[in-house]
């Protein structure tokens, strides 16, 4: 139980073009899901919080202009990276935060931006 | 800030030895940790969990240690296997809020 759908694996975009990342919890509902990026051996830092049928909680330093956060159901939450720059170039990787307040963790989308 | 941090960016260990990972962190007030390895280009992958109200938690084949005392947590893995070698990630979570994630650090597994 509890998983987590994340697509696409991989994308690769010209730069100033939009990207969206969709996070689909499969067997559970997901009021709250994370969406955190990740860059070459480095660690996890959280972008925001999804909250379903609300605004997204942006961390400080993220852009909410540039990443759309949209979390319309509570199965499904997308990232859109809007008009993408090589610098925006990361692994991105959702979470959703499960019934019994734990956390399942999407197999991430690696962007590349050309 | 807060930050949770990890002593040693990289550990090498004999096939069939016992690992041990190590992270500090500095957020008295987290109620909640989690070790979660990584497999390259894979999503983080649950391993062991331990609330603040205990100080061990036994897997199969892994432990986790907390001591609130020093804000040290720890990861033994017995009997180290191949598959074992990844990243490693310890996290923190301070009453039901988003989780901090340590620097991470490289577990390799020699033949």
């Amino acid at each position: 139980g509890a998983v987590v759908s994340q697509h696409p694996s991989w994308v690769i975009c010209k730069s100033g073009t939009s990207v969206k990342i969709e996070c689909r919890s499969l067997d559970f509902q997901a009021t709250t899901m994370f969406w955190y990026r990740q860059f070459p051996k480095q660690s996890l830092m959280l972008m925001a919080t999804s909250n379903e049928g609300s605004k997204a909680t942006y961390e400080q330093g993220v852009e909410k202009d540039k990443f759309l956060i949209n979390h319309a159901s509570l199965t499904l939450s997308t990232l859109t990276v809007t008009s993408a720059h090589p610098e925006d170039s990361s692994f991105y990787i959702c979470s959703a935060q499960t019934r019994g307040n734990g956390y399942t963790f999407g197999s991430g989308t690696r962007l590349t931006v050309v | 800030g807060e930050s949770v941090g990890l002593h040693l960016p990289t550990l090498s260990v004999q096939e069939g030895d016992n690992s041990i990972i190590n992270c500090a962190y500095s957020n008295s007030a987290s109620d909640y940790f989690i070790w979660y390895k990584q497999e390259s280009g894979k999503g983080p992958q649950f391993i062991i969990d331990i609330r603040s109200n205990m100080d061990k938690r036994q897997g199969q084949r892994v432990t986790v240690l907390l001591n609130k005392t020093v804000k040290h947590l720890s990861l033994q893995i017995a009997a180290t296997q191949p598959g074992d070698s990844a990243v490693y990630f310890c996290a923190e979570r301070e009453a039901n809020s988003k989780l901090t994630f340590g620097k991470g650090i490289t577990l390799s597994v020699r033949p």
